[in-house]
């Protein structure tokens, strides 16, 4: 298993700009989430999902959108990047309820964005 | 509203010193408790993780953490630390079978002096 997966590692945007930021995981789990990290606040969640097809907002979802067509993917989408979305985005999945795992989520290794 | 508050932002120790790492959290009902560690870099990995039982967890890395409700904390502890033990510590708590729901503390990053 590749686990948790996340591309690009590390991208410049300028203000205004959109782009989508991939996360796959090929552990068949339900649970995904999507969490920014900032210094000295630690990990934040932004979306995080139960399912293909349900989604649901963490505690910073403003400016994000995400979907789950697939058990496998959640991408989380910037529609117009702000300054203020410079950060770390880590994207992390959980087995399913009943694995004896569910409370346990694996990390993928980061984004590094930067909107200039 | 569910919170950790880590209240070490940094901690330099000599290698084969002991290390405590506070971590209080505030929350409503049972809560699943974990520590998380990322090295430089790197995504989180799971150091160990409480809901119920023994209030003494043991995790990976030779590392353990103490559950006290009354204190609502849980500290982790590891009797003789390692030079690659260097890295940030992340304490999280999260809603029993809610793990995608994670609260996270604001880190404590481990220095360790040869």
């Amino acid at each position: 298993n590749a686990g948790v997966t996340q591309t690009p590692k590390f991208q410049v945007l300028k203000t205004g700009q959109s782009m989508t930021l991939q996360c796959a995981q090929d552990m068949n789990h339900e649970y995904m989430s999507w969490y920014r990290q900032d210094p000295g606040m630690g990990l934040r969640l932004i979306h995080y999902s139960v399912g293909a097809g349900i989604t649901d907002q963490g505690e910073v979802p403003n400016g994000y959108n995400v979907s789950r067509s697939t058990t496998e993917d959640f991408p989380l989408r910037l529609l117009s990047a702000a300054p203020s979305q410079t950060s770390v985005y880590f994207c992390a999945s959980t087995p399913p309820i009943g694995s004896g795992g569910q409370e346990t989520q694996y990390f993928g290794p980061g984004t590094r964005l930067l909107v200039l | 509203a569910q919170s950790v508050t880590q209240p070490d932002i940094h901690i330099t120790v000599s290698e084969g010193a002991s290390l405590e790492l506070r971590c209080n959290y505030s929350y409503g009902a049972t809560p699943y408790l974990f520590w998380y560690v990322q090295s430089p870099g790197q995504g989180l990995q799971l150091l160990l993780k409480y809901f119920s039982g023994d209030t003494l967890v043991q995790g990976i890395k030779g590392f353990e953490a103490e559950f006290k409700r009354s204190q609502s904390s849980f500290n982790l502890r590891k009797p003789s630390v390692h030079w690659s033990d260097a890295a940030e510590y992340f304490c999280a708590v999260g809603p029993l079978r809610r793990a995608q729901k994670l609260v996270f503390g604001q880190g404590t990053r481990l220095t360790i002096n040869p």
